[in-house]
């Protein structure tokens, strides 16, 4: 049990939108920066967002990232074939001194 | 251009010890933090570690405290993972990853743990 909560699975048609939510609580996403990774399978983690909403070096603008409360949210936009990946959320835990990651969440672009 | 390679992965039994390094080239190594992540097969990312950028402070997921111990030589661009008393679902992917939002990641190193 991820101590953040990610949908299982998201999808959507090439060109549309699609957002990824991950929940914590008071002591990690409510307090921390979050992060946002995209893995291909096979492949390490690639950093995609950074202290909630800003882009690495390379990062197109279709990928974005907000945080309200307890909540952090992905947003990619004018999705592409080569989005499809598995998306994690995740921060430190200032309460269990962890670092703690959401369970990911599988892109499937139609 | 930063990276990182990790080494020392393989087929152990249970109950035996193994040592992860992860190597750093390209970057200033003693200016951050190192974590250590792993990946279960089939399954989502696990923190494993964290060590300071001076390896004065480290912390460790339940799971892994008291077995697992992060060491880093910055002199030699070194991190390493000390595993011992391996267990059956120690089997993972393991990841060095660089700075607070871990920005870099190496390619990872397989695990298994098996008889």
């Amino acid at each position: 049990q991820s101590v953040l909560t990610q949908p299982p699975s998201v999808s959507a048609a090439p060109g549309q939108t699609v957002t990824i939510s991950c929940a914590g609580d008071s002591s990690n996403v409510g307090s921390l920066f979050v992060s946002w990774y995209q893995q291909v399978p096979g492949t390490a983690p690639k950093l995609l967002i950074y202290d909630n909403n800003r882009r690495p070096s390379g990062i197109p603008d279709r990928f974005s990232g907000s945080k309200s409360g307890t909540s952090a949210t992905l947003v990619i936009t004018g999705l592409q074939a080569g989005d499809e990946a598995d998306y994690y959320c995740g921060t430190w835990d200032f309460n269990l001194s962890d670092g703690v990651f959401g369970g990911g969440t599988k892109l499937t672009v139609l | 251009q930063v990276h990182l390679v990790e080494s020392g992965g393989g087929v152990v039994q249970p109950g035996r010890s193994l040592r992860l390094t992860c190597a750093g080239s390209g970057i200033t190594f003693n200016t951050f933090a190192i974590h250590w992540v792993r990946q279960p097969p089939g399954k989502g990312l696990e923190w494993v570690s964290v060590i300071s950028y001076d390896g004065s402070n480290k912390f460790y997921a339940d799971s892994v405290k008291g077995r697992f111990t992060v060491s880093r030589d910055n002199s030699k661009n070194t991190l390493y993972l000390q595993i011992n008393r391996l267990r059956t679902d120690d089997t993972a992917v393991y990841y060095c990853a660089g700075n607070d939002s871990l920005s870099f990641w190496g390619q990872g190193v397989l695990v298994t743990v098996s008889s």
